[in-house]
């Protein structure tokens, strides 16, 4: 069984840089599939953020790709997130989650961790 | 990028009843459209991918149905553990994307 697991502060201040990290069991990264975050903001809907595949190849919404970084470490068997210059709008629930093909980031999400509340505030 | 309206935007229905959401495209996306169903505090789960295609485990009274533009979320028989929010991603274009949501409350 596939299970993922978001981790990193619940509190980021305006300005800095949001960091999280997810942890796969159950499936090795290197095996293959693509691996996204998705974020949701409190009471509002989903937004795609971007994905990775093992080699690191990596794909970003272009909203957010001037201030976005994913890697992943295929030793530890974990992705991560990084978000710059974060603002209040960027409070929200940061999901990671495996893409269900292997051979396209373009795909549906079949793996979700459970999430993980970001708050902006100084 | 590809517009999505998802409506409606909340359906008060009562358990028994056959209740459909409908997820329109800017454009055509083939199939290449899958459906979540998100419950309070909880992550999304996967229920159909390609437009029609069941995920594993997912209930039969679950069913998607449209290719093109216009696709549909049905359920058959409303059960209690079905009072949720419902999302519909389209993967055909990049960026993909998520409709903005149907919330399914008890009447």
């Amino acid at each position: 069984q596939v299970q993922l697991q978001e981790s990193g502060p619940g509190l980021v201040k305006p300005s800095e840089t949001l960091s999280l990290t997810c942890a796969v069991s159950g499936y090795s990264i290197s095996s293959g599939y693509y691996w996204g975050w998705i974020r949701q903001p409190p009471g509002k809907g989903l937004e795609w953020i971007g994905s990775i595949y093992h080699s690191g190849s990596t794909y970003y919404n272009p909203s957010l790709k001037s201030r976005v970084t994913i890697s992943v470490d295929t030793s530890k068997n974990q992705f991560s997130l990084k978000l710059s210059s974060v603002t209040a709008a960027d409070t929200a629930v940061y999901y990671c989650a495996r893409t269900g093909g292997t051979s396209h980031f373009l795909y549906y999400f079949d793996y979700w961790g459970q999430g993980t509340l970001v708050t902006v505030s100084s | 990028a590809i517009w999505m309206t998802q409506s409606p935007s909340l359906l008060s229905a009562s358990t028994g009843d056959r209740v459909t959401i409908s997820c329109r495209m800017s454009q055509g996306i083939s199939s290449y459209l899958a459906w979540y169903q998100q419950k309070p505090g909880k992550a999304p789960e996967l229920l159909i991918y390609a437009a029609s295609t069941l995920q594993s485990g997912v209930p039969s009274r679950f069913s998607g149905s449209g290719s093109g533009t216009d696709f549909t979320l049905t359920i058959s028989c409303l059960q209690s553990e079905d009072f949720a929010t419902y999302y519909c991603q389209q993967y055909y274009s990049f960026p993909q994307t998520f409709g903005q949501g149907t919330k399914v409350e008890i009447k």
